[in-house]
């Protein structure tokens, strides 16, 4: 069973640095893994997308890296600002064909002080 | 091009009564999703619908079921609502069964159950 952790559940950085979030999955063998954001009573906003063949991908301040062997991934932000403040979550999709889904961490709640 | 969207936005209910929720996706998805998040469990995988068929479901009771149209919307309904069926539900639409797809999730519904 596919179990996703996230550590630590809640971070706060002032404005202007860079801040690394974690996850970390338990079977290697998953299709893709992606990045979401939060905002409190929300829903989901995807961020990123990487594929299980890909080590990293990019989009503006974020970067995700993967590494599947040892099931990890992180979330680079760089330059926070307080609108970076939100829940990041982490969901891989794993599972036999017909039977994958998405499994999420739990989340981390981050805070950018101006 | 329109996100998804999920009616209502919010309900309250009364233990022992049903409910029903709708999710449209995103125009030319085919794929939906749909998602349990309470701040016990975070978030869990319901059941995936494709071209009209559930496709995969997740560890809920029988008292949680959906279904999907023609037109690619879906409905979930909850029959017997028990005061931890208070939630927020989300959905996701992708573009198609691809285990690479990337997810896009609405803004859920929340429901009350009293």
């Amino acid at each position: 069973k596919q179990e996703v952790t996230q550590i630590p559940a809640a971070l706060s950085v002032p404005e202007g640095e860079n801040l690394v979030l974690n996850c970390s999955f338990t079977d290697s063998a998953i299709y893709n893994l992606q990045w979401f954001r939060q905002d409190p009573g929300k829903g989901l906003t995807s961020l990123l997308l990487i594929q299980s063949s890909q080590r990293e991908q990019t989009s503006g301040r974020l970067n995700a890296s993967l590494d599947k062997s040892s099931g990890r991934s992180t979330l680079y932000i760089a330059a926070s600002q307080p609108g970076d403040s939100a829940t990041y979550l982490c969901a891989v999709k794993s599972g036999s064909f017909g039977n994958e889904k998405l499994t999420f961490g739990t989340g981390t709640r981050l805070t950018i002080i101006p | 091009k329109a996100g998804v969207t999920q009616t209502p936005r919010y309900l309250i209910k009364t233990r022992g009564q049903q409910v029903t929720l709708s999710c449209s996706p995103i125009s030319g998805h085919r794929s939906v999703s749909w998602y349990q998040q309470t701040p016990g469990q975070g978030l869990q995988f319901l059941f995936e619908y494709f071209s009209e068929t559930q496709r995969n479901k997740g560890n809920f009771p029988g008292r949680f079921s959906g279904r999907q149209f023609s037109n690619s919307r879906s409905e979930m309904n909850v029959s017997t609502l028990e005061l931890g069926d208070s939630a927020l539900y989300l959905c996701a639409s992708s573009a198609g069964q691809g285990l690479n797809n990337e997810q896009f999730f609405g803004p859920g519904t929340r429901l009350t159950v009293l």
